[in-house]
């Protein structure tokens, strides 16, 4: 089983669409959690932390299920810029990130 | 601006041939960097963990003859591809971690290409 699992998608919405997805991750052990943004053929990028009690930066909101062992990422009022690769990331104990695979946004007008 | 630095950016190099690519933290030490794979489309992938001043541990699958790693000093940390071939081409893309904030820092990746 991979440590961490992502629907790839692609999610093809409209441009205002709320947009959502999750990532299941294997290790109990995971002490903290990111979303990364990756656009093509460059670095990934943080987009944000995941907390325990959830959190909110703008149009994006993530959330934390440890009794299920998940992390969602929602995303309101999609805007072109906002297609890209979303990289779910959870780190261990030993520090060594483990990426999902990705899944990919691409918002059209 | 960026906290990691890599370079290069792309190498293009033939077969048989080695390729060394570096991995700069700018305003931090970091003791411990990862180096990472990225075939298209699909996702990151762990290749080894490069520790200043001690061996790199190498994740399974990984050849450690074949892709050498070097951290001499804690701002940086080299990844050298040996007689490399075809199927080595790929986005290779470095980390550091910096524990006081739990956040990774990415270079900007290499884009190797052999012919």
């Amino acid at each position: 089983r991979k440590e961490v699992e992502q629907d790839p998608g692609p999610f093809n919405v409209p441009e205002g669409a709320t947009v959502a997805f999750n990532c299941t991750y294997s290790n109990s052990a995971s002490q903290s959690f990111f979303w990364y943004r990756q656009d093509c053929r460059k670095e990934p990028k943080l987009l944000m932390s995941v907390y325990s009690s959830g959190n909110e930066d703008g149009r994006f909101t993530a959330q934390l299920n440890r009794a299920s062992q998940y992390i969602s990422l929602l995303i309101r009022d999609s805007k072109l810029s906002d297609s890209a690769t979303y990289l779910c990331v959870v780190t261990p104990p030993d520090y060594k990130l483990s990426f999902g695979a990705g899944t990919t946004v691409t918002v059209r007008a | 601006g960026a906290v990691v630095s890599q370079h290069p950016s792309w190498v293009i190099c033939k077969s048989g041939t080695s390729v060394k690519i570096e991995c700069r933290s700018l305003d931090f030490q970091a003791t411990t960097m990862f180096w990472y794979r990225q075939f298209p489309k699909q996702s990151l992938m762990l290749m080894a963990t490069s520790n200043e001043g001690s061996k790199a541990t190498y994740e399974q699958g990984v050849e450690k003859d074949k892709f050498l790693i070097n951290h001499a000093s804690l701002t940086l940390s080299t990844l050298t591809v040996t007689s490399a071939h075809p199927e080595d081409s790929s986005f290779y893309i470095c980390s550091a971690y910096r524990p006081e904030n739990t956040e990774a820092f990415f270079g900007q990746g290499t884009r190797l290409t052999v012919v």
